[in-house]
């Protein structure tokens, strides 16, 4: 079984489109983020969920709007997509334990290409 | 904000040594390392908890110096398979986790 998965691997869409992605673990963390990774490999922090609520929201345009139906699943959707937003987006999921952050558990990534 | 990796790149023939830094300009209480393949995720390689803590994994070691706010990761002996990218990486905040700037190591045959 895979430890957080997100779909889709591959995204090649025109500028203005609207796309998703999904993401799902099945490590029972309590905490769960979106990374920007850009083409100079820079792993940049989105977004971060607990128990499903926001807590991290770093300085993200309102077109990205993440949703967590549940703790197990953090989804992202992209509104008016621009040519900036091509990059990598990588789904990763932890455990909280105080000051300190459990190990990341990594989904495959979505790369994403904006026409 | 986002802590300060050195080099940016390193190339190195099999069996050589390496040594990666990470440096925050924040009080750090723990740092983490990954590896990042080309085209994969990043993988955990280890935590380090406690100011001056040292652990290993195989033939790569760190170091974790609090009061200088750095950590260091050394590769011994270097093997082709430990080429990519790596990141040491932080919490800062409450359920704000960031990553250094990263490492490109190359390892040749």
């Amino acid at each position: 079984d895979t430890a957080v998965s997100q779909t889709p691997k591959y995204l090649v869409t025109q500028m203005g489109n609207d796309k998703s992605i999904k993401c799902e673990q099945n490590l029972g963390h309590d905490t769960m983020y979106w990374y920007k990774q850009d083409s100079k490999k820079f792993l940049k922090i989105m977004f971060s969920y607990n128990n499903k609520e926001l807590i991290i929201n770093e300085t993200v345009p309102n077109r990205f709007s993440p949703k967590s139906p549940d703790k197990a699943h953090l989804n992202l959707h992209i509104n008016s997509l621009e040519l900036g937003d091509s990059a990598v987006y990588f789904c990763a999921s932890s455990q909280e334990t105080g000051k300190n952050t459990g190990e990341l558990f990594f989904g495959e990534g979505s790369r994403l290409t904006v026409l | 904000q986002q802590p300060v990796q050195s080099p940016q790149a390193v190339i190195l023939r099999e069996g050589e040594d390496a040594v990666i830094n990470c440096s925050s300009s924040k009080a750090l209480y723990s740092v983490h390392w990954y590896r990042q393949k080309h085209g994969e995720a990043p993988v955990f390689l280890m935590i380090l908890l406690k100011g001056g803590e040292q652990k290993g994994h195989e033939k790569i070691s760190a170091s974790f110096n609090e009061k200088k706010q750095q950590s260091s990761l050394y590769l011994t002996a270097s093997q082709l398979s430990y080429s990519g990218t790596y990141f040491c990486g932080t919490t800062s905040g409450t359920y704000k986790y960031i990553f250094g700037t990263g490492t490109r190591l190359k390892v040749l045959a």
